[in-house]
Order: structure tokens, then sequence, then C-alpha cells
């Protein structure tokens, strides 16, 4: 049973530059939840996705956008990288959102971003 | 508070317990939860605990809820060097906020021989 995956495992991007990321979700599971985790800190919520909407935005602004395909993975794209993106950036994959209150969430091994 | 607050830094022994604590945020966050993560890696998903119970054992890991004071811990019996990694623990808020957890700032734990 595969876990969550996400590529690339590490990116090196230029300021002004525009980034994608991806992760496939657990076997089993429909929503997809994307996180930033800067150095030394703890991971911070970017949004949420399931059935192919975003359901749930945390802090942060436009630049960052996502996507999710009928298969359930997703795409994190952010567009006019800053030197403040830089961050290893975490996929979360639960199900059963339909039943609201979904309580396992996995997580992948996350792509770093580096922006220089 | 707005924040999840975590001591920075926690050093054991090998084979003595460690308890890592935890004040979280919002008294009626329905889960609370404890994640492992080792150098370069994601977050493993360690245990979790529904609000509605005090305490929840799982192995070498025993969690302890106090509501009252929004206080969380982490007990790890008979600590092994493999358990050396950073404790998050998260919390989630109240039903229908979706699937967002807020995470504390970590804390480091160094076991020695």
């Amino acid at each position: 049973d595969a876990g969550v995956t996400q590529s690339p495992t590490h990116l090196i991007k230029t300021r002004g530059q525009q980034v994608t990321l991806r992760c496939s979700p657990k076997s089993g599971h429909d929503t997809v939840s994307w996180y930033q985790q800067a150095l030394g800190q703890g991971p911070q919520f970017i949004f949420q996705y399931y059935e192919e909407e975003e359901r749930q935005r945390g802090n942060f602004p436009d630049r960052f956008s996502g996507h999710q395909f009928p298969n359930y993975s997703s795409e994190l794209n952010v567009n006019a990288l800053l030197l403040g993106d830089s961050a290893l950036y975490l996929c979360a994959s639960s199900s059963k959102w339909r039943a609201g209150d979904s309580y396992e969430q996995y997580f992948g091994p996350g792509t770093r971003l580096t922006v220089t | 508070g707005e924040d999840v607050e975590q001591s920075l830094f926690l050093s054991v022994r090998e084979g003595d317990s460690s308890v890592i604590n935890c004040t979280y945020t919002d008294s009626s966050s329905t889960y609370l939860y404890w994640y492992k993560q080792e150098p370069g890696a994601g977050l493993q998903l360690l245990t979790y605990i529904f609000s509605n119970m005090d305490m929840k054992q799982d192995q070498r890991l025993t969690v302890l809820l106090n509501k009252k004071d929004k206080h969380l811990s982490l007990r790890i019996a008979d600590t092994q060097t493999g358990d050396s990694a950073i404790y998050f623990c998260a919390e989630k808020r109240p039903p229908g906020g979706g699937n967002k957890l807020t995470f504390g700032t970590g804390t480091q734990l160094k076991v020695e021989l």
C-alpha cells in the first residue's frame, strides 16, 4: 500500500520564477492538504482540496494556488517566487470528508524548495 | 493565545521515559495529534486522541489530555536512540474546521547513551 508520494524531492529556483509541486495521496484517500514548513518551524496550512475544489485556505497570498485531479492527486503552484518561499512543502492526505470530520492525516516526505 | 506552544528541547538517557508537553489553543478542538519528524524527512503520525478522552496508550506511547488546562503530553517509555527526532503536537479545531491542523513549533528530543 503506497503512502503519500511527492515530487520532486528537491528544487532550486530563482526569485520571480514559478514552481509546480506534485502530490499523490495514500491509496483510498480523496482529500489533499498542503503545508509549508520553514526551517525550525512547525508546518503552516496552505489549503485543502476535495472533489477538485479548494475547500479551505490558510493565510497565504494568491501567489499560492493549487489543483486536484480526478485521480485525487494534486499540484501546488507558486508564482513570483520570493526568497521567503524557501521551505519544505508537505502534502497530507486523508479521507471521509463527507463525514465532516476526518481525523487521520498522513504526510508525504516533502519537497525542499530553495529560492535564490 | 493563538499559538500552540511546546518547549524547544528535551534531553534524556536511553532507557528512561520522555515526557513532551504541549499547550494548545482551543478548548473545543476535536482531535489532538503527535507527529514525529526525523532530519530531512516528512511527518510521521504517531498517535492522536479524541477530545472526549483523557488518556490513550499505544505500546510505548501514552497521551494525556487535560482539557481544562488545554494541556497535552506525550510520554515515551524506555526511550531509545531511534526516538531522537522533533516531535510536533497539532490540534484540529472544532467540527466544520475542515482538515486544517495547527502545529506547535516542535520539541527536539535528544536521547543520550
